[in-house]
């Protein structure tokens, strides 16, 4: 079974400072990697997708790396804004003969510190 | 259009109502989820459609029942729920597998249930 954790839980930064979130998952065998952002009582919403077959993927001050060997994602973020203070969650899809199962870690709770 | 739009933003039923939860999307994708995402929790996969047919049902009690009239629409019937059922219901979309394209997930901005 697909377990997917990340660490740390919460994280607490000033603002101007890089943020480094880590995603870390059991089976190897999965599709792709999504990261999402998650603000309080909201949806979530799609940051960066790396397919199986990628290391990294960048969107302007986003950029995460994936390493399926190891089972582990990395999302950075650069010169964090108060903006930034949300919960970003990693999921893994795995494919199943049934369908789709896209599997989430527990999130990490970011607060950026004007 | 990446947009998943789920109604109502808020519902609040009693254990004896009977009530629906909606989500439409029309970019085509052919897979669509409910996940139920409980406080400080991340989402729970309920239910998996692809291409109009229950795929994955994840042991979920038949208080929730899930129905796919079409490509664009997925809905949630809830009947008798309890309490401990108020959580925050997501639908999520993607390309059904075999298109060849990127199976990216989209979510909508989901139901806050509260049962009474």
């Amino acid at each position: 079974k697909q377990e997917v954790t990340q660490i740390p839980a919460a994280l607490s930064v000033p603002e101007g400072e890089n943020l480094v979130l880590n995603c870390s998952f059991t089976d190897s065998a999965i599709y792709n990697l999504q990261w999402f952002r998650q603000d309080p009582g909201k949806g979530l919403t799609s940051l960066l997708l790396i397919q199986s077959s990628q290391r990294e993927q960048t969107s302007g001050r986003l950029n995460a790396s994936l390493d399926k060997s190891s089972g582990r994602s990395t999302l950075y973020i650069a010169a964090s804004q108060p903006g930034d203070s949300a919960t970003y969650l990693c999921a893994v899809k795995v494919i199943k003969a049934a369908g789709n199962k896209l599997t989430f870690g527990g999130g990490t709770r970011v607060l950026v510190k004007p | 259009d990446t947009e998943v739009t789920q109604t109502p933003k808020h519902l609040v039923m009693g254990m004896t109502n009977k009530k629906s939860l909606k989500c439409e999307q029309h970019m085509g994708h052919r897979a669509m989820y409910w996940y139920k995402q409980k406080a400080k929790k991340p989402p729970e996969l309920m239910f998996v459609y692809s291409y109009e047919k229950l795929s994955i049902n994840e042991s979920v009690p038949s208080r929730f029942s899930p129905e796919c009239p079409n490509s664009s629409l997925l809905n949630l019937h809830l009947h008798a729920l309890q309490p401990e059922d108020s959580a925050l219901y997501l639908c999520a979309s993607s390309h059904g597998m075999g298109t060849g394209g990127r199976t990216e997930a989209f979510f909508g901005q989901g139901t806050r249930l509260t049962v009474v």
